[in-house]
């Protein structure tokens, strides 16, 4: 079974510049998060999918940051403009059922953010 | 005060070593607690699940809940170089988002 699939793995851009990664769950998931992992700290959900409707985005700056799910399969989460303070990892993770707690969350490698 | 307190460490233990990991909380809320292992450069993967409190062995891995402390463990029994990774405790009341800890760095020396 493939696991979740993230891209870039690595990114460098100038704060103000924007930014977008992408997010395949393992196929079948219906739920989908995308965590902020900031160095030395734990994951932090940004946002939660089920299919393509939004779960939870409590914790999404949406001033600067938007996700969207097409056709409840792939993800992308997007920062415009970027800070310095967005520098992290930001990682997809997946899981089968609806959002349950007892359900299993996959994560992916995560993309590396570097804001300059 | 923290929802969920982790020593960060770095933990070096010698190869064949009991190794203790732990984590506090504040929400009594809480029922649902993890243990997750994130390996450098990787996503973190679910090691142990625990509802409530009590004990939970898997191989040589025993995740404790002591809801009465607001306290978990996590027990690595003859430990292996590569159980060396980062160790993230997280937990939830329900339909909530989980909480993560800040991670325990371990290294196990051969």
């Amino acid at each position: 079974e493939a696991g979740v699939a993230q891209s870039p793995r690595y990114k460098i851009i100038e704060k103000r510049q924007s930014v977008a990664f992408w997010c395949n769950p393992i196929s079948g998931h219906a739920t989908l998060y995308w965590y902020q992992q900031i160095l030395g700290q734990g994951p932090k959900l940004l946002i939660q999918f089920q299919n393509n409707g939004v779960v939870d985005d409590s914790q999404l700056p949406k001033d600067r940051f938007s996700a969207e799910r097409l056709k409840g399969v792939d993800s992308t989460l997007k920062i415009q403009p970027a800070k310095l303070e967005d520098s992290a990892v930001y990682l997809c993770a997946s899981s089968f059922g609806r959002a349950l707690s007892t359900d299993t969350q996959y994560f992916g490698p995560g993309t590396r953010l570097t804001v300059l | 005060q923290k929802e969920v307190e982790q020593d960060p460490g770095p933990l070096s233990v010698p190869e064949g070593a009991i190794v203790s990991l732990n984590c506090t909380y504040s929400n009594s809320a809480f029922q649902y607690f993890m243990w997750y292992r994130q390996y450098s450069r990787k996503g973190p993967e679910l090691l142990m699940y625990t509802y409530s409190s009590g004990n939970k062995e898997d191989g040589r891995f025993t995740a404790q809940v002591d809801k009465s402390s607001k306290y978990i463990s996590l027990f690595i029994r003859d430990s292996q170089p590569s159980d060396s990774a980062t160790y993230l405790c997280a937990m939830n009341s329900g339909n909530t988002p989980l909480v993560f800890g800040k991670g325990t760095r371990l290294s196990v020396i051969a």
